[in-house]
């Protein structure tokens, strides 16, 4: 059974910094990876989508990377801004689209 | 890309009661799930809705609990049937559109609360 970590499970930056969010998969037979945004009580913004093929997408700020073989993928927001407040959900889809989520990184950028 | 609707957003329940939740997409798409997010925990799927089918449930969950309908390729609805406190979560309708490897989109959930 797929099994995805996110680390850190909480972080907390001064407004401005550079962050890497971290995120693995036990099983590397994915057919994409996708990062989310979730809002307290709101549901789940997509901010990037990485193809079993691809190795990075960029959008803005953001810029996502995928390591299949090794199971891995990190989020790299610039120049984080207390807007960036959110927690992030990295997502792994197998067959018939069924999505697998890790816990979450609950990102707090004070002003 | 879809967007998604969900009706209602939240709701207050007695226990032992029923619930539905509709999730409407502005577009035909291929695929519908239901997931469930428990306080300070993550999403798992519930069922992958099939459209004029029964629909496919993940272990740990049943069609008796959890009762799902597809009429057409734009609707679907879940109900939470005999609901305890230990239903009490946010409930997400998801969609994608196209074979494996599409983009998933998401309602905004429904946060349920059972007393």
């Amino acid at each position: 059974k797929q099994e995805v970590t996110q680390i850190p499970a909480a972080l907390s930056v001064p407004e401005g910094e550079n962050l890497v969010l971290n995120c693995s998969f036990t099983d590397s037979a994915i057919y994409n990876l996708q990062w989310f945004r979730q809002d307290p009580g709101k549901g789940l913004t997509s901010l990037l989508l990485i193809q079993s093929s691809q190795r990075e997408q960029t959008s803005g700020r953001l810029n996502a990377s995928l390591d299949k073989s090794s199971g891995r993928s990190t989020l790299y927001i610039a120049a984080s801004q207390p807007g960036d407040s959110a927690t992030y959900l990295c997502a792994v889809s197998g067959n018939f689209n069924k999505f697998y989520f890790g816990s979450g990184t609950k990102l707090n950028v004070k002003p | 890309s879809a967007v998604i609707s969900q009706k209602p957003s939240r709701d207050i329940c007695q226990r032992g009661t029923s619930l539905t939740i509709q999730c409407q997409v502005d577009s035909q798409v291929t695929m519908m799930f239901w997931y469930r997010q428990q306080p300070g925990q993550s999403l798992t799927l519930i069922a992958t809705a099939n459209q004029g089918s029964e629909a496919t449930y993940e272990s740990g969950f049943v069609i008796d609990k959890f009762p799902i309908s597809r009429p057409n390729l734009t609707f679907s609805t879940l109900t939470v049937s005999n609901m305890s406190p230990e239903d009490s979560s946010i409930y997400l309708c998801s969609a994608t559109d196209g074979g494996s490897g599409t983009e998933a989109f998401f309602g905004q959930g429904t946060r349920l609360t059972v007393v």
